[in-house]
């Protein structure tokens, strides 16, 4: 199994520029999420998605988009990218969302806005 | 509302030393609570997590956490400290009230002198 795969690896924007981030499991799980990481701020959630059909907002949606394409494939949109959205973007995944399950991570995406 | 503090942005230990990273933690019902290490340019990796039960939680790469109700804190242990531990160390709770993800704390960067 590869887990949780992410590409690309890395990205440079001009802004206004728009992309896709994309996200697969092959760990048959229900549950995936977007986090963007920053220094000194840990892990905040963008968008999650609780199973196949359904998204919904996290802590900081504003310039975001996703689409949850089918059980395997989770992605993350920019459409108009902000210096602001330079960041690290990970994608997780968990068997079912519940409390006690544990959250598989990506590699991650470095992007910069220029 | 849940969330988790890291106290210390930075930890220096000798090899071969104990090492200690803090965490203390604010939830509204039981806690569910995660340790994730970060190595350079990776995603993040799962350490060990408490749900219910003993207080001394094990996990991988000989790092153990103990759980203290009283105090609120889940703070992250190893015996003998390795230079290859060197690492940024996630403190992480789980939301109850929707999403099911996580909220980290800001992180501490681990390093381990040799």
């Amino acid at each position: 199994n590869a887990g949780v795969t992410q590409t690309p690896k890395f990205q440079v924007l001009k802004t206004g520029q728009s992309m896709t981030l994309q996200c697969a499991q092959d760990m048959n799980h229900n549950s995936m999420y977007w986090y963007r990481q920053d220094p000194g701020m840990g892990l905040r959630l963008i968008y999650y998605s609780a199973s196949e059909g359904t998204t919904d907002k996290g802590e900081v949606p504003n310039g975001y988009n996703v689409s949850r394409l089918n059980k395997r494939e989770f992605s993350l949109r920019l459409e108009s990218a902000a210096p602001s959205q330079t960041s690290v973007y990970f994608c997780a995944s968990t068997k079912q969302g519940a409390y006690t399950d544990t959250q598989y991570f990506g590699p991650g995406t470095r992007l910069t806005v220029l | 509302a849940q969330s988790v503090a890291q106290p210390e942005d930075q930890v220096n230990v000798a090899e071969g030393n104990p090492l200690t990273v803090k965490c203390t933690y604010s939830v509204s019902g039981n806690p569910y609570l995660f340790w994730y290490v970060q190595y350079p340019n990776r995603g993040l990796q799962f350490l060990l997590k408490y749900i219910t039960g003993d207080n001394l939680v094990k996990g991988s790469y000989g790092f153990e956490a103990e759980f203290n109700k009283s105090q609120t804190s889940f703070h992250l242990k190893k015996p003998s400290a390795l230079v290859s531990d060197s690492a940024l160390y996630f403190c992480a709770v789980r939301d109850q009230t929707g999403a099911n993800n996580l909220f980290f704390g800001t992180g501490t960067r681990l390093t381990v002198i040799p």
